[in-house]
């Protein structure tokens, strides 16, 4: 039973265009979420996250928008660069209530940025 | 500052055996995580270690454990390897156990023959 679902495995943008890459979950115990990138041979790196009490993130130019009535997240890159080329991983927790706060993972999106 | 680091990068076991596989946080972290990727799939969760001590473990069998230790370093263990163990095993430090980001290390490809 997958508690965070990204829905496209693939995604293939222009540079200088905007990515938008999508994320559900069902779990109703998450209210923190991050977005990792992936290169081929490193581990996961930290992008951006939020937190349930806000519905949007800015860091750059990445952005983070969360819709919790929806249960949906997105990210959104703008210029997409060619150097953005990478698995993007969704990633949730719970915010509080217990002493563990394991990351649960999407399967993540390849994200393809052509010159 | 030094990241995450993982030792070994690679291995190759055969079926039946045992593996150790070593991580050292970021320095000053206090918290450790271990998740396992297999192809095609994101990290699945293994172990959280705080202050040395067991905060919560995943869906995996016993013949998997962990260690933290003073210095707030860790161990996988896996015993009686399967072919299903095959995968890239990540590590993850962040400074409290509580909500943030965790930073993960490169991994340790394990494969088993």
């Amino acid at each position: 039973d997958q508690q965070v679902k990204q829905n496209s495995p693939s995604l293939s943008v222009q540079e200088g265009r905007i990515s938008i890459l999508n994320c559900d979950y069902t779990n109703s115990m998450f209210d923190y979420f991050l977005w990792y990138k992936k290169y081929p041979a490193e581990g996961p790196t930290f992008l951006i996250s939020i937190s349930s009490i806000k519905d949007k993130n800015e860091d750059g130019r990445f952005t983070v928008f969360l819709n919790k009535s929806a249960k949906h997240l997105s990210l959104h890159i703008v210029p997409s660069q060619p150097g953005d080329s990478a698995v993007y991983f969704c990633a949730a927790s719970p915010n509080s209530g217990g002493s563990n706060y394991k990351l649960t993972f999407g399967k993540g999106t390849l994200l393809t940025v052509n010159p | 500052d030094a990241g995450v680091t993982q030792s070994p990068t690679h291995l190759i076991k055969t079926r039946g055996q045992q593996v150790t596989l070593r991580c050292s946080p970021i320095s000053g972290h206090k918290s450790v995580s271990w998740y396992q990727q297999v192809l095609g799939q994101g990290p699945q969760f293994i172990f959280q270690y705080y202050e040395k001590e067991e905060r919560g473990r995943g869906n995996f069998p016993d013949r998997f454990s962990a260690r933290q230790f003073p210095n707030y370093s860790s161990e996988l263990n896996v015993n009686a390897l399967l072919l299903g163990d095959s995968a890239l095993y990540l590590c993850a430090s962040s400074f409290m156990a509580g909500p943030g980001p965790q930073h993960f290390g490169d991994g340790t490809r394990l494969s088993i023959l």
